[in-house]
């Protein structure tokens, strides 16, 4: 079965600065789909951004961008220029190419300081 | 209205009740998920809808009854509930469960705040 597993609980930037956040995730499979989502306090999951697993080149969606290691089975996330609005639970997930479900971690809640 | 709306945003309920959460998806989509959101622990995916037709079932207690009427319609019958069923509950639609467009992004509804007394 796939796993997602996100080690970092809790992170904190200050803003316009850079921060990171770590995913790491087991599959035997060869075609799947990496996705971040941000949960706000106001609860709606919003999709941040998604990486295709045959697509070698990163994804980057304005200040956010992936870091994405195949092999390793890695895919950070990084934001610049952090913003107040930032602030919120950030999930990574995983899909298989040949099914529906997503598979999530368990999140890591990023706080965003003057 | 746009995207996945939810009613009610919140819901407390006792044992006994029959309650219904509802979910409505105003993409055009066929595909239709609800979701249980638990404090520390990830996302748990509970049933999945393809035009209509449910077809995936995580193990998911009786006392959890989906409906899906229609492709932008879905909904989620309770009853008999446990205080450990309290929790988010959320509802996602995408395109289709598979594509040929390869990434078929769920988009989520804000969620149901379940409390079960």
């Amino acid at each position: 079965a796939q796993t997602v597993t996100q080690s970092q609980p809790e992170m904190s930037v200050q803003e316009a600065e850079t921060v990171t956040l770590s995913c790491t995730y087991d599959t035997s499979e060869s075609d799947y789909y990496l996705f971040w989502y941000k949960q706000p306090p106001s609860r709606q999951m919003i999709l941040v951004i998604r990486q295709e697993a045959y697509k070698q080149q990163n994804a980057t969606e304005n200040r956010f961008s992936v870091n994405f290691q195949k092999a390793a089975k890695s895919f950070s996330l990084k934001i610049s220029d952090s913003q107040l609005g930032d602030a919120a639970m950030y999930f990574c997930a995983y899909r298989s190419g040949t099914a529906s479900k997503l598979t999530f971690g368990t999140g890591t809640r990023l706080q965003v300081t003057l | 209205e746009t995207g996945v709306t939810q009613t009610p945003r919140h819901l407390v309920m006792g044992m006994t009740n029959k309650k219904s959460l509802k979910c409505e998806q105003h993409l055009g989509h066929n595909a239709m998920y609800w979701y249980k959101q638990s404090a520390k622990k990830p996302l748990e995916l509970m049933f999945v809808y393809s035009l209509e037709e449910r077809v995936e079932n995580n193990s998911v207690p009786s006392r959890f009854s989906p409906e899906c009427p229609n492709s932008s319609h879905l909904f989620l019958h309770l009853h008999t509930l446990q205080p450990e069923d309290s929790a988010l509950y959320l509802c996602a639609s995408s395109q289709d469960v598979l594509t040929g467009a390869r990434t078929d992004t769920q988009y989520f509804g804000p969620g149901t705040r379940l409390t079960v007394l």
